[in-house]
């Protein structure tokens, strides 16, 4: 099952700050977030394992909470570069069957 | 270093035709993997690979086959394509498998498929 995101969509304006959500129904083991640029293949971010570790990348850091099966993005001070989709995909604890699910995605424009 | 490579990149086909999509990976990957993107859908997984000789269904893998005769190597086929099977698809690898820490997927450019 597609994990939830949202917003599905945000405009900022450059030096705002963004939060993207994603939720699953089922037990996590980990959840990777990607993005896009438009006309581009999704590019890594970073993954979270379960345990609730929160983890950064320059200004765009996430958290994962297990008991609530809930990961979140945030992109702290945007860039214009941040533009783009964001996808988080969801690993599940009890299938084991290797599968990465992504959700439908939440577009991001920055503006000048 | 090539990375992961997808040919064709755009391919028009009429209903009812066939094709193959290859995908090659260079990085010594075992887990392989095809999504189709379509717009409001995300990123839908078809099949994946998670070694030379092993295949196994995603959430959409209707009307789809795929082989891993080659480590580096998947195809995906379409035996009799449909107009619902207009997407565009992504093939991505990755080291090891989601359990191993080593799950970094990275994605080729994309197949546009039309099919008319």
């Amino acid at each position: 099952q597609q994990p939830v995101q949202s917003p599905q969509a945000v405009i900022l304006r450059e030096g705002e700050d963004a939060v993207i959500n994603c939720s699953s129904s089922k037990a996590l083991y980990s959840v990777h977030w990607y993005r896009q640029k438009h006309g581009e293949a999704p590019v890594f971010l970073m993954i979270l394992l379960k345990g609730g570790e929160q983890k950064g990348h320059e200004k765009i850091s996430a958290s994962f909470n297990e008991k609530k099966q809930q990961s979140s993005l945030y992109l702290t001070a945007s860039q214009l570069s941040y533009s783009g989709t964001y996808f988080c995909g969801t690993v599940h604890e009890q299938n084991r069957d290797d599968k990465i699910i992504f959700g439908k995605g939440t577009r991001l424009h920055i503006l000048p | 270093n090539a990375g992961v490579t997808q040919t064709p990149k755009f391919r028009v086909l009429k209903t009812g035709q066939s094709m193959t999509l290859l995908c090659a990976q260079d990085m010594n990957h075992e887990y392989m993997y095809w999504y189709r993107q379509d717009p409001g859908m995300g990123l839908r997984l078809i099949h994946y690979s998670v070694g030379e000789g092993t295949t196994a269904k995603g959430e959409v893998p209707d009307g789809y086959n795929v082989s891993r005769l080659k480590k580096q190597n998947f195809l995906l086929g379409l035996e009799s394509a449909a107009p619902s099977q207009t997407s565009v698809y992504f093939c991505a690898s990755s080291y090891g498998g989601p359990f191993s820490g080593a799950n970094v997927l990275t994605f080729g450019a994309g197949s546009r498929l039309t099919v008319l």
